[in-house]
């Protein structure tokens, strides 16, 4: 199994631009994840989605953030336009469901994408 | 609302010491499910263990062992033995069931570092 993975690992952009995070979920997974690591706020949810669609989005900080998942494999957290606040570890995380609950499930995170805005 | 308490933010052991992580959390539901994730340098978030709010049975794993008390809402980590690759920051997690089922409540972690 290959595991979560983001891409990219490191981006460094200028603020103003858009920046573009794209995860791939562990292949049977139906539940999706985003999280932001940062060292003021630690781990926070941004966004989960459930078979693609959008469950929760109560984390995202504004409307500068904006996330899709158009199909099972392939999820992308956009932010446009960029400030340097949005610097920022973004992780990407998946599960499935047991016995048609997730609450006891573990979630299997990406190695993240370190998010440097200057 | 739910709340995780890690208040220690570094221990520093020497090698072959055991060291021990509190968690202690905040919660009106009586069903949960509690977890500690480890983040090693690399930075990846490493699952651990869960443990739900029935289960009080205390659990040991090789060198990691987890007490779990609902009477103190404590779920305490304890590495024996500890080792340098244990160095890392180690998370403790709250999931509840009626809230945003997919919303895992984080503390603040604990950062690990072990000296030879």
């Amino acid at each position: 199994d290959a595991g979560v993975i983001q891409s990219p690992r490191h981006e460094v952009t200028e603020m103003g631009q858009e920046v573009t995070l794209r995860c791939k979920p562990i292949s049977g997974h139906d539940y999706l994840f985003w999280y932001r690591q940062t060292m003021m706020r630690g781990l926070e949810l941004l966004i989960y989605f459930n078979n693609n669609v959008p469950i929760d989005d109560s984390g995202m900080p504004e409307d500068r953030f904006s996330a899709k998942m158009p199909n099972a494999s392939f999820s992308t957290l956009k932010i446009q336009p960029s400030e340097p606040r949005d610097s920022a570890v973004y992780f990407c995380a998946s599960t499935r469901d047991r016995d048609n609950s997730i609450i006891g499930t573990e979630a299997f995170f990406g190695q993240g994408t370190r998010l440097t805005v200057v | 609302a739910q709340k995780v308490t890690q208040a220690q933010t570094e221990i520093s052991v020497v090698e072959k010491e055991d060291v021990t992580l509190d968690c202690v959390y905040e919660t009106r539901d009586t069903t949960y499910y509690l977890f500690w994730y480890k983040q090693p340098p690399s930075g990846e978030l490493v699952f651990l263990i869960r443990r739900n709010s029935f289960d009080e049975q205390n659990e040991i794993s090789g060198r990691y062992s987890w007490n779990f008390q609902k009477s103190t809402s404590s779920f305490n980590f304890t590495i024996t033995a500890s080792q340098v690759v244990d160095s890392a920051v180690y998370f403790c997690a709250l999931r509840i069931l009626t809230d945003s089922w997919g919303k895992l409540q984080f503390g603040a972690g604990t950062q690990v570092v072990v000296t030879p």
